[in-house]
């Protein structure tokens, strides 16, 4: 099983800061890490997939970047809305799927 | 746009069974690997089992293999999960996903395990 290791666990920020998330693959997995968003009581939301690919609709103040171990999720200038938990998912060592175990926002 | 819809979770004693359906609409269900994958109250998300396009191929984590059963019925573009002997741990909030890389998820169903 590839574990995945995201910190920090929580981070409270203020409106226009920058957050920055990492997520540590235990082995290397290329450029199969995908970001997620999920809001209280609402199914996950794909942000970046292949670690730096945006997605259609996404704001542009959310990006992705790394590969292999190491990789990192950065939400510039933060938005109110932006309050979510973020996880990391990996799908290089199919079919077993594994997840970072999440970074909570919160907007101070 | 792409949809699913899990039904069938519930309340539930120990050692009692549930079976969970996930409706899906708006893609080629049949051309698609189908999954599910649980989170348990304050924890991180668990993948539990996949399914190939087909049906025929199946994969299951190993803290759910033998005690539950992933099925699909294309012709009713509907995915299934089987959960027998239930025990207090498998309490989580359940969702299936369509496969591609990436995952697309439902809204999910709550199963609670309590005496």
């Amino acid at each position: 099983e590839i574990v995945l290791t995201q910190f920090p666990d929580f981070q409270s920020v203020t409106p226009k800061e920058k957050v920055t998330i990492t997520c540590r693959a235990g082995q290397n997995i290329g450029n199969n890490l995908h970001w997620y968003q999920q809001k209280p009581d609402q199914s996950p939301k794909l942000l970046i997939k292949y670690a730096s690919q945006s997605i259609s609709g996404v704001p542009s103040r959310f990006s992705g970047s790394g590969s292999g171990t190491d990789f990192t999720l950065t939400i510039n200038s933060l938005e109110v809305e932006d309050a979510a938990t973020y996880f990391c998912h990996q799908s290089s060592n199919l079919p077993a799927y594994t997840f970072g175990q999440g970074t909570k926002v919160e907007i101070k | 746009q792409v949809q699913l819809v899990e039904s069938g979770g519930g309340s539930v004693k120990p050692g009692e069974s549930l079976r969970l359906s996930c409706a899906a609409s708006g893609f080629t269900f049949s051309d698609y690997y189908m999954s599910w994958i649980r989170q348990a109250p304050g924890k991180g998300m668990e993948w539990l089992s996949s399914i190939s396009t087909s049906g025929k191929t199946v994969f299951y984590a190993d803290a759910v293999k033998g005690r539950f059963s992933i099925s699909r019925d294309n012709t009713k573009n509907s995915l299934y999960l089987q959960m027998n002997s239930l025990r207090a741990e498998d309490t989580a909030v359940y969702y299936c996903a369509r496969v591609m890389g990436t995952l697309v998820w439902g809204k999910g169903t709550t199963v609670t395990v309590s005496s």
